[in-house]
């Protein structure tokens, strides 16, 4: 199987929580990252978060971490229309590894 | 402002040729990877570079060929043995292979005419 894994859409209300989720079958010390891609555009970090680590929060973002169950979620407050794009997870390796991103779509 | 900067953003290909995707950075990085990238199917890595004048497959580089004469450039050229070339194509880099977080171009939309 793919070394990472992510449900490919999620479709929300503006205004509402998103959550994205990601697991992952390496579980060696790494970083851990979430990009975001708007349409016909490259990927830009998000935020990331070392594997000896729970929980990071940056602004709206929360990234969660259960490193038992290999799974790494982003959680989006207060999603607006802007949100709207792909998102991937990625684990820091030799050849950066990404899963096959989630789409988001956010509607009024 | 350091970046990657990929050329062009639209590239149209007809059939039989061979096309010539750029990509250059000034972020002093001696990785840098060609990605492409198909709906529904994530990233998929064509060519990786860790150093100048050395560079090795990926997954999927038959019809593909690139070159590392210059730490700054890798471009990657998109020859008529690959049969389904259509496909946004994106190059990134890092610091070092493995040590850091990669960085993306904008991407370049190839379509075959």
């Amino acid at each position: 199987g793919e070394d990472v894994e992510q449900s490919l859409f999620l479709s929300v209300r503006e205004g509402d929580s998103s959550v994205i989720n990601c697991t992952y079958t390496d579980s060696s010390s790494t970083y851990l990252y979430w990009y975001k891609q708007e349409p016909g555009a490259g990927l830009q970090l998000l935020t990331y978060i070392f594997s000896n680590m729970d929980m990071k929060q940056d602004q709206r973002l929360t990234v969660l971490l259960n490193k038992k169950d290999k799974h790494l979620s982003l959680r989006i407050a207060d999603t607006q229309t802007g949100d709207s794009a792909i998102y991937f997870c990625a684990k820091r390796a030799y050849i950066p590894t990404f899963g096959r991103g989630t789409s988001l779509i956010v509607h009024p | 402002d350091g970046g990657i900067t990929q050329s062009p953003k639209y590239l149209f290909r007809k059939e039989g040729q061979n096309v010539t995707l750029s990509c250059e950075q000034n972020l002093n990085h001696d990785a840098m990877y060609w990605y492409r990238q198909d709906p529904g199917q994530g990233l998929r890595l064509i060519y990786y570079s860790q150093i100048v004048n050395d560079f090795q497959k990926g997954d999927i580089a038959e019809g593909y060929s690139v070159s590392r004469e210059k730490k700054e450039s890798f471009p990657l050229t998109v020859t008529s043995a690959q049969k389904n070339p259509t496909a946004f194509y994106l190059c990134a880099s890092s610091i070092q292979q493995g040590r850091t977080e990669a960085f993306f171009g904008q991407g370049t939309r190839l379509t075959v005419v």
